[in-house]
């Protein structure tokens, strides 16, 4: 079945970055777009960015101004976020999501709470 | 990119209530509306897409309108297990999805 497993926990000094990863299963990885949600502590959802795992473009949300990397490894089958220059403000649960073929995410990993702290 | 407003943000409601939601888009688009209901430490789910059909297992209940730049949300007879946040979302081929606010569905 497919699956989208992501990396543990972090917690992290503001400045530093962090690195997420969601690793596939259950499907050819290369054929679906995956995007990265992003949801802080009683808030609503955030879109970070888009990846195409097939050729590697991305696309970003302009909220986070370059301080955002996604990339894969396409032989592990695993996507990654990368956020730069943390603020409290990153203080969130981030989450990757499959792009099924109506455009819509038809899987979602398990969430990855990323807490900024000094 | 198109901006998405919800509301209300919170809306209080009994068992059996009808209840509706309202997202509002600052551009006209076709269709390309889902609705989502997330409860605490859980990712959303999609109850509606392209506006007004129903994902599979989703109870009846839930129905979705609009066209342009207004869309809703209605649940024809609220649940107890409907309590939880709900949200709209535009989406595209290639393109950001866009998020509402939320809408938290609390009891009366």
């Amino acid at each position: 079945q497919v699956q989208l497993v992501q990396s543990g926990a972090e917690v992290k000094k503001p400045g530093a970055s962090v690195k997420v990863s969601c690793k596939a299963s259950g499907y050819t990885f290369t054929n679906y777009a995956m995007h990265w949600v992003r949801q802080a502590p009683g808030q609503g959802l955030e879109w970070v960015g888009w990846l195409n795992p097939g050729n590697g473009n991305t696309k970003y949300s302009q909220n986070f101004q370059g301080r955002v990397t996604i990339t894969r490894d396409t032989s592990a089958s695993t996507a990654y976020m990368e956020l730069s220059s943390l603020r409290s403000e990153d203080t969130a649960v981030y989450y990757c999501a499959r792009e099924d073929t109506q455009y819509l995410p038809d899987c979602w990993g398990q969430g990855t709470l990323v807490t900024v702290s000094s | 990119d198109i901006q998405m407003t919800q509301s209300p943000s919170t809306l209080s409601a009994s068992v059996g209530d009808r209840v509706t939601i309202t997202c509002r888009a600052s551009q006209s688009f076709r269709s390309w509306l889902a609705w989502y209901q997330q409860k605490p430490g859980k990712a959303p789910n999609l109850l509606i897409y392209k506006t007004s059909i129903l994902e599979s297992g989703v109870p009846s209940r839930f129905s979705g309108s609009g066209s342009g730049t207004e869309f809703t949300l209605t649940i024809s007879s609220l649940q107890p297990d409907d309590f939880a946040t709900y949200y709209c979302q535009h989406y595209n081929s290639y393109s950001p999805w866009t998020f509402g606010q939320g809408t938290k569905v609390e009891i009366k």
